[in-house]
């Protein structure tokens, strides 16, 4: 089933913080996320694991919230840069999966 | 490294023609292999994934299919193609855990 991304869109100013949560209704192994620029192909950003650490990238760090099957992608200080589509992918609970599950994508605009 | 090349990077086809786009990577053995769809402004379908030669999972029922003649060559194909096969085709692999790593992909419009 795939996760539910919210909020669909977000429009900031540079240097303003953002939230995007990604939720699953299935007990989750691992959520991945990925960010898509206009017309490219989407790039990897970090993985959380099932009993791991909150994870960062540059300034965009991350939590997964496994009772909740929740997790939740923090930008902070947003940067031009960071304009997108974010996507979360979600891994089941059998860790032996061999796709992922991604929901319909935040997109972020960074405006100037 | 690791490199994954995709293509054509746009293709433009009439309806009824038939389809190949291509995929391989370089840099490591043995990966799992993916083609996903994503319609504009939409997210990430998974099509197919492959996990050795010759062995190829199904995800959506369509008139797609998937091919892995070699180790690191993937192959999506059709013989006929819909107006609704229009869309932004990705190809992906991953070795290990799933993370996944994706080609520049193809943008496909059926006319």
């Amino acid at each position: 089933q795939q996760p539910v991304q919210s909020p669909q869109a977000v429009i900031l100013r540079e240097g303003e913080d953002a939230v995007i949560n990604c939720s699953s209704s299935k007990a989750l192994y691992s959520v991945h996320w990925y960010r898509q620029k206009h017309g490219e192909a989407p790039v990897f950003l970090m993985i959380l694991l099932k009993g791991g650490e909150q994870m960062r990238h540059e300034k965009i760090s991350a939590s997964f919230n496994e009772k909740k099957q929740q997790s939740s992608l923090y930008l902070t200080a947003s940067q031009l840069s960071y304009s997108g589509t974010y996507f979360c992918g979600t891994e089941g609970m059998s860790g032996s999966a061999r796709q992922l599950t991604f929901g319909s994508g935040t997109q972020l605009t960074v405006l100037p | 490294s690791q490199t994954i090349h995709q293509w054509p990077a746009t293709l433009v086809q009439p309806v009824g023609s038939p389809l190949s786009l291509e995929c391989t990577v370089e840099g490591t053995s043995n990966p799992n292999l993916y083609w996903y769809r994503q319609a504009a402004g939409r997210g990430l379908q998974l099509l197919f994934y492959s996990v050795g030669i010759g062995q190829i999972s199904s995800e959506v029922p369509q008139n797609l299919s998937a091919s892995r003649p070699q180790d690191r060559q993937f192959i999506l194909s059709s013989k006929k193609l819909l107006l609704s096969d229009s869309g932004f085709y990705l190809c992906a692999w991953s070795a290990g855990r799933v993370t996944l790593h994706f080609g520049n992909g193809t943008r496909l419009t059926v006319t």
